[in-house]
């Protein structure tokens, strides 16, 4: 049984189209993060909810709009997608101490 | 703020050498420090972590030891294999509001030639 995970794994689409990546955890975590992975692996944050409560927003284009329905989903939409979002998009979770467990990341490839 | 410094790499080993990923962090107060692993195409799993002074983190004969004297937390493993190509990454746990965060080092790719 998959932790986390994410749908799409791969995403390509054009330039100024909104599109939306889905996070699911099943280990009954309370906090759910969005971290983005650049073409030089470099890992940072972008948002943290803990219990459906965005709790870390790390200076994020407001293009960028994280949903949580429930503490298992954390989902992420982007609106006009501009060619620098391209990246990989990882979700994770975690209960305490930040460590804990990502998905398999989503691959979005903005043309 | 904090930060978290790794060894660039890439590191090149042929099989069963000795492995060191020298990793040193800035920070206030008392972070949990981790050792995540990013093989070819997939996620980063956590490999070990370490949340106190003098803790050692291990896990699938990797160590990494939390020396708050010399804010370091290097990686090693006396024999890598070839499996054990990927990406490491280096990070550390701090609170931003209620929640904790990670802060990642700039990763390190590891190839082991057999």
């Amino acid at each position: 049984d998959t932790a986390v995970s994410q749908t799409p794994k791969y995403l390509v689409t054009q330039m100024g189209n909104d599109k939306s990546i889905k996070c699911e955890q099943n280990l009954g975590h309370d906090t759910m993060y969005w971290y983005k992975q650049d073409s030089k692996k470099f890992l940072k944050i972008m948002f943290s909810y803990n219990n459906k409560e965005l709790i870390i927003n790390e200076t994020v284009p407001n293009r960028f709009s994280p949903k949580s329905p429930d503490k298992a989903h954390l989902n992420l939409h982007i609106n006009s997608l501009e060619l620098g979002d391209s990246a990989v998009y990882f979700c994770a979770s975690s209960q305490g101490y930040g460590g804990g467990y990502f998905g398999p990341g989503t691959r979005l490839l903005v043309l | 703020g904090n930060s978290v410094t790794q060894m660039e790499g890439p590191v090149t080993l042929s099989e069963e050498a000795f492995l060191t990923i020298n990793c040193t962090y800035t920070a206030t107060g008392y972070p949990s420090l981790f050792w995540y692993v990013q093989y070819p195409g997939e996620g980063l799993q956590l490999l070990l972590k370490a949340t106190k002074a003098d803790d050692k983190g291990s896990n699938k004969g990797f160590e990494a030891t939390y020396r708050k004297e010399t804010t370091s937390f290097h990686l090693e493993k006396g024999s890598v294999q070839v499996s054990d190509s990927a990406v490491y990454f280096c990070a550390l746990s701090e609170r931003g509001g209620s929640n904790y965060k990670l802060t990642f080092g700039k990763g390190t790719l590891l190839t082991v030639n057999p």
